[in-house]
């Protein structure tokens, strides 16, 4: 079946530096990829999504400019938590879809983002 | 406006009894529906989706569950619960757009 490879798993990082999450579609291509973020025991909320060759769809009240997307291929899209804070610890989700197939949606096996 | 109720953050049951996640959803469109568990530190599994063909639908691990427009639910049962049960599900509904809408989420314990 398809895979979606998240990397790193986990992180731990100093508050004030920036830190990188990459996700990739390993056997098929992605034209889109979200991006979720899931704090303790709640669900996920979207923050943005990728879209391949172009500028990423943030949702209301998600900062572009310390969350920067980057989805330059059609099997990779990057997450740059920038000048991370400790209200940035967070697991972080991506998933992707299926290029023409609206329910087809694989997620990676997150990342859990600790910033000290 | 499209929404996902979860009606209960916490179910608890024995080994071997039936499973119930009641999942409650609106929208204006005809959604496509899921149920994803996600185990703890994990990423999301999808279980089983609904994309309006036959309403009950069967999913991975014995799984099931049944669309009913009328009552705009979508509840995820199993007749047999089993330990490896254990984890958090949520239900998903997919309107017009690209965009997936998740519930609170529903921790199940599954006692021996």
């Amino acid at each position: 079946g398809a895979v979606v490879s998240q990397h790193p798993s986990w992180v731990i990082c100093k508050s004030g530096t920036s830190v990188k999450i990459e996700c990739r579609s390993l056997d098929f291509q992605a034209t889109t990829m979200f991006w979720y973020r899931q704090f303790p025991k709640q669900s996920l909320m979207l923050m943005a999504t990728s879209n391949e060759g172009s500028k990423a769809t943030y949702e209301q009240g998600v900062e572009k400019d310390k969350f920067l997307i980057n989805h330059a291929s059609l099997t990779l899209s990057t997450l740059t938590v920038t000048s991370a804070h400790p209200e940035d610890s967070s697991f972080y989700i991506c998933s992707a879809r299926v290029e023409g197939i609206r329910e087809k949606l694989f997620f990676g096996s997150g990342t859990q983002l600790s910033v000290l | 406006a499209q929404s996902v109720t979860q009606l209960d953050s916490h179910v608890s049951v024995s080994e071997g009894t039936p499973v119930l996640l009641r999942c409650n959803y609106s929208s204006s469109y005809s959604p496509s529906l899921f149920w994803y568990v996600q185990h703890p530190n994990k990423g999301l599994q999808l279980l089983l989706k609904y994309t309006s063909a036959a309403t009950l639908v069967k999913g991975i691990n014995g799984f099931e569950a049944e669309f009913k427009k009328s009552e705009t639910s979508f509840h995820l049962t199993k007749p047999s619960a089993h330990m490896s049960d254990a984890a958090e599900y949520f239900c998903v509904v997919m309107p017009n757009t690209d965009k997936l809408i998740f519930g609170t989420g529903t921790r199940l314990q599954v006692f021996p």
